[in-house]
Formats: structure tokens, sequence, C-alpha cells
């Protein structure tokens, strides 16, 4: 284990759902992460929080609506999806956002189906 | 885009050959990290290479550096089939804050 729990491990939903993925960290970091993964593409990074606070946010769409009530959970809540928004969505966390030679502890992640 | 770009896109090895992945990328970086990642699970960090070291080892990998060429490898020895996964090359710029993933090379070990 990692040490990075992330719920639900599978999700399917329709386009008009609104649904949540969690994310929780027992490492003690301060930074957390979300990465979206799609088939034969490599890692995009959508979000970056640091003690909490949105420190990156890479042109995402407001579909996508991230959360970060303190350093150990980190939430995306999901609304209107569309098919092409299917990926395995990743958390990861680090002791530190922006630092050189930090390193990444990822999830198992929750792969997401939108029909 | 500074992100590393691995090659092969997927190899295929019996058990006990060594397997080679290679890893380019286009800017001047602090680091450069490999991590593996199993079939529908997250990623595991495996090795960091500073800018400044040219080879790192760890268990049966072996990692080198040549920021002259912007390239990296990794070799992975007498391979097994748990090391069946996909290997990612990522690289921390010295310019931006993040680390940013290449596509991955997928190794297949058969037994």
């Amino acid at each position: 284990e990692t040490g990075v729990t992330q719920t639900p491990r599978h999700l399917v939903m329709g386009m008009t759902n609104k649904k949540s993925l969690k994310c929780e960290q027992h490492l003690g970091h301060n930074a957390m992460y979300w990465y979206k993964q799609s088939a034969k593409k490599p890692l995009e990074l959508m979000f970056v929080y640091s003690l909490e606070e949105r420190v990156e946010n890479n042109s995402v769409p407001s579909r996508f609506s991230p959360e970060c009530p303190n350093s150990s959970h980190l939430f995306l809540h999901l609304h209107t999806l569309q098919p092409e928004d299917s990926a395995l969505y990743l958390c990861a966390s680090s002791r530190l956002s922006g630092a050189t030679n930090e390193k990444l502890f990822f999830g198992s992640g929750t792969q997401l189906s939108v029909l | 885009s500074q992100q590393g770009e691995e090659d092969p896109q997927a190899l295929s090895i019996q058990e006990g050959e060594n397997a080679t992945m290679n890893c380019s990328y286009k800017t001047s970086i602090n680091n450069l990290q490999w991590y593996r990642q199993n079939s529908g699970r997250g990623l595991v960090h495996l090795i960091l290479i500073r800018s400044n070291e040219r080879e790192k080892h760890s268990g049966r990998l072996r990692v080198t550096l040549d920021t002259s060429k912007k390239s990296s490898s990794l070799l992975i020895t007498a391979s097994r089939a748990a090391d069946t996964a996909s290997y990612f090359c990522a690289v921390f710029s010295e310019y931006g804050n993040k680390l940013v993933f290449g596509a991955g090379t997928i190794l297949r070990v058969k037994s």
C-alpha cells in the first residue's frame, strides 16, 4: 500500500449525474494532486493543492470541481460529464508542492466510465 | 513540451532477459524519475536521478542519465513475470514547478 486511498475503484455514470471521487492520504504530506490518465496518452495534471490551497488548475473544464477540506483529503466533484471524460483518475500526494526532488505517491485510481 | 517521451512504446521479452527502456526530454531538468504502473493501478515510484548524477542503481534497476543528449535509460536485469507493467519517466524541469510524465513503455515479461 502506498498510503494513498481512493474511492470508489470503479464508477459508471450518466452524463446528467453528479458524483464525487474521494482521496485520502495517511502520509502527513502537504500537497495533493489529481491526474487524468486516458488510454495511450501521457498523464495529465489537473489540479494541485498545497496546504489546502489550490496552486494549479491546468485549464480543466468547470464540470470538474476539486475540493480540499484539509491536507489529508481531496475530492473531485463531477457533473454533466461527457463520454470523452471516461478515464482513470489518479490522486497523488507529496511532502511539498513544487519542490525539487519530490516524489509522488499515487492511489490506485478510480476507473470512470461516462455513458 | 518538456515531457519525457519513452521508447519503445511496447516491449516483450522472456523471463530472465534484460529490459531496456529509454526516455528523451526537451528542457533542462533538476531531476528525472521513473515510475511503474501495474494494469489498472496507480503509479509507484522506482528511482530518482539528479541532473548531476550519471548512473544510479536500485536492486535490479539501473538508471543512466545523459544531460547532453537529454536522455535517460532504465535497465531491468534478470526480468521476472512480475515486472510486467507500464514504465513512465517524469521530468522536473529547472523552470517549472511540477513533474511531467511521458506516455510510457508497456513491458511484458513472458514466463
